[in-house]
């Protein structure tokens, strides 16, 4: 069974900075294209970031485009969001997602979110 | 990068169908067959419900179809039932390495 577990949300005062991390487990994690994906509470989805199998690709939202970065450890079947120059905007709840096996550009497999609060 | 534009709600009776629209561009709906549709229900995960504009994974009850003409693509559910109502959310391939979701469309069983 797929499981994607999320952690490092927590409140931080704007301008800061958070790591994200995603324990990823019953998959072959270096298979795959991982995405960020956040939610700010009561409101839509926004897809945030994606990586591709070896880190070789990665892409961003504009929103966050020069502030955050994404990586992954295939040794530690682990994906990270490192979250610079936080605002009050990037207050979400944070989504580890997973694509479909042959799916280009599909996310299949949700975590269960990691709560970010930007707030001073 | 534009979120894809959806009906803020919709609603049907049991039994009846209702259809969410998602209207993009023609450099994401319309240039990709890489739309997908997500069903999420309160305090939850979203769920895949219809990925490539029409296809279903495993487990998708076939009351859910999807389709796509032009810059918009759709999202028909059959036969509703209570424990259809959620929020549901398109999203699409935008070129470039980008993904982008449309606002949501909460759907109200009456």
């Amino acid at each position: 069974e797929v499981q994607l577990v999320e952690s490092g949300g927590v409140v931080v005062q704007p301008g800061g900075s958070l790591r994200l991390s995603c324990a990823a487990s019953g998959f072959n994690f270096v298979d795959y294209t991982m995405h960020w994906v956040r939610q700010v509470p009561g409101k839509g989805l926004e897809w945030v970031s994606l990586i591709n199998r070896d880190g070789g690709t990665t892409n961003y939202a504009d929103s966050v485009k020069g502030r955050f970065t994404i990586s992954r450890d295939n040794s530690k079947n682990s994906l990270y969001l490192q979250m610079n120059s936080l605002r009050t905007e990037d207050t979400a709840l944070y989504y580890c997602t997973k694509e479909r096996w042959g799916s280009k550009f599909l996310i299949e497999s949700w975590g269960r979110g990691t709560l970010v609060t930007v707030s001073s | 990068q534009s979120a894809l534009t959806q009906p803020p709600s919709a609603s049907g009776s049991p039994g009846q169908s209702v259809t969410i629209s998602c209207t993009g561009t023609s450099s994401d709906v319309g240039r990709y067959n890489y739309v997908s549709w997500y069903q999420q229900h309160p305090g939850k995960a979203p769920k895949l419900m219809i990925y490539e504009v029409s296809k279903r994974p495993s487990g998708v009850p076939d009351r859910f179809s999807g389709s796509k003409s032009g810059n918009t693509a759709s999202l028909t559910v059959s036969g509703l039932q209570a424990e259809d109502e959620a929020d549901y959310y398109c999203n699409s391939y935008a070129g470039s390495n980008n993904l982008v979701f449309g606002g949501g469309t909460k759907l109200t069983v009456l």
